[in-house]
């Protein structure tokens, strides 16, 4: 079946401007994860939804950032503003439930702020 | 505050040759402990788990791990190494919080080079 797609898989866009990341789950995982890695970095989490619910948004670093899941199914990340400091790989992540169930991630999004 | 260490940055093993990967967490409860691999221009996959139960738990593509509790370690192992091992690979615990949020913390990443 399908695994977790994201597009675009990348994106460069200026300092200032705005930018949405797609990720489209796994059919019937009602948990979605959204990372964010860092060259040489292990990834580091953002925000948790648990149906169309952000259950745990404490990873997201400011309020320019902001996703929605209006339908329980896929999801966008939104970044105002950007900012250098924002370049990254964004990767998202499903899961049949939250808890201990396994993540299958998707390829990313990688994400240059010039 | 939950954490996970790997100590080495970057692995250069022989093909055919013994591979072990370090991990350590730091962990109030008995964690949930995972071990994931990312190729370059692929997403990450996980390769074994580690609820509960044996220590010693298997994986996929040969690979094994051990918990010790004793030494707060999830160590990776494989017997012998093939080229298409390359990769980086992650250490990552979960916590589950009171949201049942399962969010994952990774360690920062060891990179494996195979040398034929």
């Amino acid at each position: 079946g399908a695994g977790v797609s994201q597009t675009p898989s990348n994106k460069v866009t200026e300092k200032g401007k705005y930018v949405e990341l797609r990720c489209d789950p796994i059919s019937g995982h009602t948990a979605l994860y959204w990372y964010r890695q860092s060259l040489g970095q292990g990834p580091e989490f953002l925000i948790y939804f648990q149906g169309t619910g952000a259950a745990d948004d404490s990873g997201l670093p400011n309020d320019r950032f902001f996703a929605v899941r209006p339908e329980g199914s896929v999801s966008t990340l939104k970044i105002q503003r950007t900012e250098r400091g924002d370049s990254a790989v964004y990767l998202c992540a499903s899961s049949l439930r939250g808890g201990g169930n396994e993540q299958f991630f998707g390829p990313g999004t990688r994400l240059t702020v010039l | 505050a939950q954490s996970v260490t790997q100590p080495d940055i970057h692995i250069t093993v022989s093909e055919g040759a013994s591979l072990e990967l370090r991990c350590n967490y730091s962990y109030g409860a008995t964690p949930y402990l995972f071990w994931y691999v990312q190729s370059p221009g692929q997403g990450l996959q996980l390769l074994l788990k580690y609820f509960s139960g044996d220590t010693l738990v298997q994986g996929i593509k040969g690979f094994e791990a051990e918990f010790k509790r004793s030494q707060s370690s999830f160590n990776l192992r494989k017997p012998s190494v093939h080229w298409s091992d390359a990769a980086e690979y992650f250490c990552a615990v979960v916590t589950i919080g009171s949201s049942n949020t399962g969010k994952l913390i990774f360690g920062q990443g060891t990179t494996l080079q195979v040398k034929p």
